[in-house]
């Protein structure tokens, strides 16, 4: 069964800080993992990783994937309170019949308190 | 790009009465389309996804069915609710070449 397993499971810093959440996954024909955030309703597009060591950037959040090790990190530098929000990783894996799934985690609550 | 419409926002149905959600899709064609479930420290679980009209696919065993009479169109449906229905759906679209998924903006159902 695929399994995707993010830490820490909530999360609380102050503005300014820089955080890293971590996304470990095990899954069969993986092709690619992707980050979401989620604040009050549907979760919205991150970054979609496919290739070992290349990191993604947009603006403060950057996040890299590893391969071998089969993890990733999200990292948000100079936090704001508009990053509070669940973050979701998501592995996607080849299903056959032309279909990508998507296994997700639980999910990283982040709290930025002024 | 892709739009993503779901009705109703939110809805409170009792024990053992129908459900209906429905999913429709602008700006794309021939999408696949899934139904998540997301409940309270459980993360998103996939329930249904569709590569093409009348094609379903379930992935977890429940009271809850899928159909895809249009292209574009996909509804989740219950003949009667139980509480442990209650939760977050959201419909997300993807594809062959649009391989990311994008989500609608949910229906929160509240099973009383």
């Amino acid at each position: 069964e695929d399994k995707v397993v993010q830490s820490p499971l909530s999360l609380v810093v102050h503005e300014g800080d820089t955080v890293t959440l971590n996304c470990s996954y095990e899954v069969t024909n993986f092709r690619s993992l992707l980050w979401y955030k989620q604040e009050k309703k549907a979760p919205t597009f991150l970054f979609m990783l496919t290739s070992s060591g290349i990191e993604k950037k947009s603006g403060r959040l950057s996040s890299i994937l590893d391969k071998k090790e089969l993890f990733s990190i999200l990292n948000i530098t100079a936090t704001q309170t508009g990053d509070s929000a669940i973050y979701l990783c998501a592995v996607e894996a080849d299903s056959g019949a032309g279909s990508y799934q998507l296994t997700f985690g639980k999910g990283t609550k982040l709290s930025v308190i002024p | 790009s892709q739009t993503i419409h779901q009705w109703p926002a939110t809805l409170v149905q009792p024990v053992g009465s129908p459900l209906s959600l429905e999913c429709t899709v602008e700006g794309t064609s021939n999408p696949n389309l899934y139904w998540y479930r997301q409940a309270a420290g459980r993360g998103l679980q996939l329930l249904f996804y569709s590569v093409g009209i009348g094609q379903i696919s379930s992935e977890v065993p429940q009271n809850l069915s899928a159909s895809r009479p249009q292209d574009r169109q996909f509804i989740l449906s219950s003949k009667k609710l139980l509480l442990s229905d209650s939760g977050f759906y959201l419909c997300a679209c993807g594809g062959q070449t649009l391989r990311v998924q994008y989500f609608g903006p949910g229906t929160r159902l509240t099973v009383t």
